[in-house]
């Protein structure tokens, strides 16, 4: 079946460090979402990419969805430690409306 | 907002118990989900529901069964629960786009289940 990876699995960085994570799937995607999971908490929507090549921005975040549609990028400028929790990329899966979900990277930031 | 609520934030059950778990949505979204979540394996989909009564499964069905009487609630179920069913479950429900594209998913607190 589809397979959604993210690498990488962790990552521990100082507070104004940038960060990245990547997400690839096995299959071409019609769009991708990404979710945060601060600790103790419930996955909440970030944003949705559906264009080949698109790149959208939130505040320090930008969001890339790759020329094939096949991967996408997260990346964070300026990590600060309000940035802390697992971020999961998701695809459509096969069959209708569902959504198959990367394994997540957990970043942790220090002050 | 949405809210997704689900019954509990804790359980605690012996192997070989029934145990359900509930989920209501207050926003009329046609599609209902339950997933698991290990760590290091992400967030697994057990079951789905996108209507009243339908239900279709999802990557690990096995040892689960699920209930959408109403649309706004749908029922995870273990029918014998084992210690391998100790984890972390999600309840997400989305508005059907009826398109390629997938609306986002809003979730619930999630249950800690630990099967003694």
């Amino acid at each position: 079946g589809q397979q959604v990876m993210q690498i990488p699995q962790y990552q521990h960085v100082q507070e104004g460090e940038d960060f990245t994570t990547y997400c690839n799937s096995s299959t071409t995607l019609s769009n991708i979402q990404w979710y945060k999971q601060r600790p103790g908490g419930h996955p909440v929507f970030l944003i949705q990419l559906v264009k080949s090549g698109e790149v959208k921005k939130q505040k320090r975040l930008t969001f890339q969805f790759g020329e094939a549609k096949k991967n996408s990028s997260l990346h964070i400028t300026a990590t600060q430690t309000t940035d802390v929790g697992t971020y999961f990329c998701a695809g459509p899966g096969t069959g209708f409306q569902k959504l198959v979900f990367g394994t997540g990277t957990r970043l942790l930031v220090s002050p | 907002d949405v809210k997704v609520t689900q019954s509990s934030r804790y359980l605690v059950k012996r192997t070989g118990e029934k145990v359900f778990l509930e989920c209501v949505q207050d926003m009329d979204h046609e599609n209902m989900f339950w997933y698991r979540q290990d760590p290091g394996l992400g967030l697994r989909l057990i079951y789905f529901s996108y209507d009243v009564k339908m239900k279709e499964k999802g990557d690990i069905p096995e040892g689960y069964s699920v209930s959408r009487e109403k649309k706004e609630r749908f029922s995870l179920i273990l029918e014998s629960a084992s210690t391998n069913q100790t984890s972390m479950y999600l309840c997400a429900s989305s508005l059907n786009l009826n398109s390629l594209y997938n609306s986002p998913l809003h979730f619930g607190n999630g249950t800690r289940l630990t099967v003694t």
